[in-house]
């Protein structure tokens, strides 16, 4: 079975300062993984998403993630953050492109601080 | 574009009422979900419908849990009857054929006393 660890359920940092969002996973084939941001209130907007190919993915609002095979990691990235990113994060890895369902991270709170 | 659109977005009941949730995805998805998030659980798949038909619905809790697809524009989730358990967001989400990630709706906060 698929599943998804975060392993920081929250993280703080200041504002300005660079970022990186933890996330390992567990599957049994060529994993599509998925980088997920929920304000608060919102529903769940996609940040970036890996498929095949070069292992350094590019999204929007600055973030990047690095897909490790060895390691299944799949962490995210933002060079300098800014108060407006203050939200959850969620990981998720799914066959098929993300047609067949994804399994979520539980997700981890990201705090910006002043 | 309006995206996935989901109503109502908070619906409080009494316990033992009949609820039932919407959704209208985004035209030319094939594929719609619908995902429980609650701070114990995290978000879990309840069901997903590819071209309308249910293909997995083994994330339903149990049998006071259905839902339906009669078109490709609308697509409900009901619970009948509900219990305060059943307190979560529930969200739908939409993807296309190739399967590029979802897109989710704003999500129906649903509580039940």
């Amino acid at each position: 079975a698929q599943s998804v660890t975060q392993p920081d359920i929250h993280i703080t940092v200041s504002e300005g300062a660079s970022l990186e969002l933890r996330c390992n996973y567990s599957y049994g084939a060529t994993p599509y993984l998925f980088w997920y941001v929920q304000s608060p209130g919102q529903g769940l907007q996609l940040l970036l998403k890996y498929f095949s190919g070069d292992t350094l993915v590019q999204g929007i609002k600055g973030f990047e993630a690095e897909f490790k095979r060895s390691q299944s990691s799949f962490n995210l990235r933002k060079p300098s953050v800014h108060w407006s990113d203050a939200a959850e994060y969620f990981c998720a890895v799914g066959p098929g492109g993300g047609a067949d369902g994804l399994t979520f991270g539980k997700g981890t709170h990201l705090i910006i601080q002043p | 574009d309006a995206g996935v659109i989901q109503s109502p977005r908070h619906e409080v009941t009494e316990m033992g009422q009949e609820v039932t949730l919407r959704c209208k995805p985004i035209s030319g998805h094939d594929y719609l979900f619908w995902y429980r998030q609650t701070m114990m659980r995290g978000l879990e798949l309840l069901i997903y419908f590819n071209n309308n038909v249910p293909i997995d619905d083994s994330g339903m809790p149990e049998d006071r849990f259905s839902a339906k697809m009669p078109n490709a524009s609308f697509s409900t989730l009901k619970i009948q009857p509900s219990e305060p358990r059943d307190s979560a967001v529930y969200f739908c989400a939409s993807s296309p054929l190739q399967g590029w990630g979802y897109t989710f709706g704003s999500g129906t906060r649903l509580t039940v006393v």
